[in-house]
């Protein structure tokens, strides 16, 4: 398909174990991002990539998460040691730069 | 602290009328605003934006106006249709597309369109 695609789709897992979340952008797009949004709640802004560049990580909730995007395409990110807190839909999103970001359908992450 | 605030977090309008919802934002630095649409189980779909620099856009059935001294913009869907039921998203960037500071949510606003 010609969208973004994130997999899993859903996820459950156990409090304390790791995840790992992965995102494929459109095609030729260098802007990638990744939110998480809570039940009741707006998107919150994670992190964002731009073609190979080290991302700016302030944005990520804790030290627990992490995120990697090899070769300027498919994105990862990881969650270890997961919380109940965790729990929520993470989307991702990519754009050609300066353009509008388009959405994937997210991962619905639930933490027992 | 929330920069970008829907304040109804839902709204029930006839179809064919007008459906209008509503933001307000706190950030005078932001630049560039977009409204997303979003069924359930499915990711955002981006609706209609506006830059800074106008005061309304228009697409199709829907437009959006910028009121920036109000700090103030709204969405207006005419006419409503059955299939406009959703959660519509406000959102903010200090620059087009985003950037390094990506978008600033508003919590939603559920539209439900009455047959």
């Amino acid at each position: 398909g010609a969208g973004v695609s994130q997999s899993p789709s859903n996820k459950v897992t156990e409090k304390g174990k790791d995840v790992e979340l992965r995102c494929d952008p459109i095609s030729g797009h260098t802007a990638l991002y990744w939110y998480r949004q809570s039940l009741g709640q707006g998107l919150e802004f994670l992190i964002y990539f731009q073609g190979n560049s080290a991302p700016d990580k302030s944005g990520l909730p804790s030290d627990r998460f992490s995120a990697e995007r090899t070769g300027g395409s498919v994105s990862t990110l990881t969650i270890q040691r997961t919380q109940q807190e965790d729990s929520a839909v993470y989307l991702c999103a990519s754009s050609g730069g300066w353009e509008t970001q388009y959405f994937g359908p997210g991962t619905r992450l639930l933490v027992l | 602290d929330q920069q970008v605030k829907q304040n109804s977090p839902s709204l029930s309008v006839q179809e064919g009328r007008i459906s209008i919802l509503n933001c307000d934002y706190t950030n005078s630095m932001f630049d560039y605003f977009l409204w997303y649409k979003k069924y359930p189980a499915e990711g955002p779909t981006f609706l209609i934006s506006i830059s800074s620099i106008k005061d309304k856009n228009e697409d199709g059935r829907f437009t959006v106006f910028l009121n920036k001294s109000a700090k103030h913009l709204s969405l207006h869907i005419v006419p409503s249709q059955p299939g406009d039921s959703a959660v519509y998203f406000c959102a903010a960037s200090l620059y087009s597309g985003g950037g390094a500071d990506g978008l600033t949510f508003g919590k939603g606003t559920h539209l439900i369109i009455q047959p």
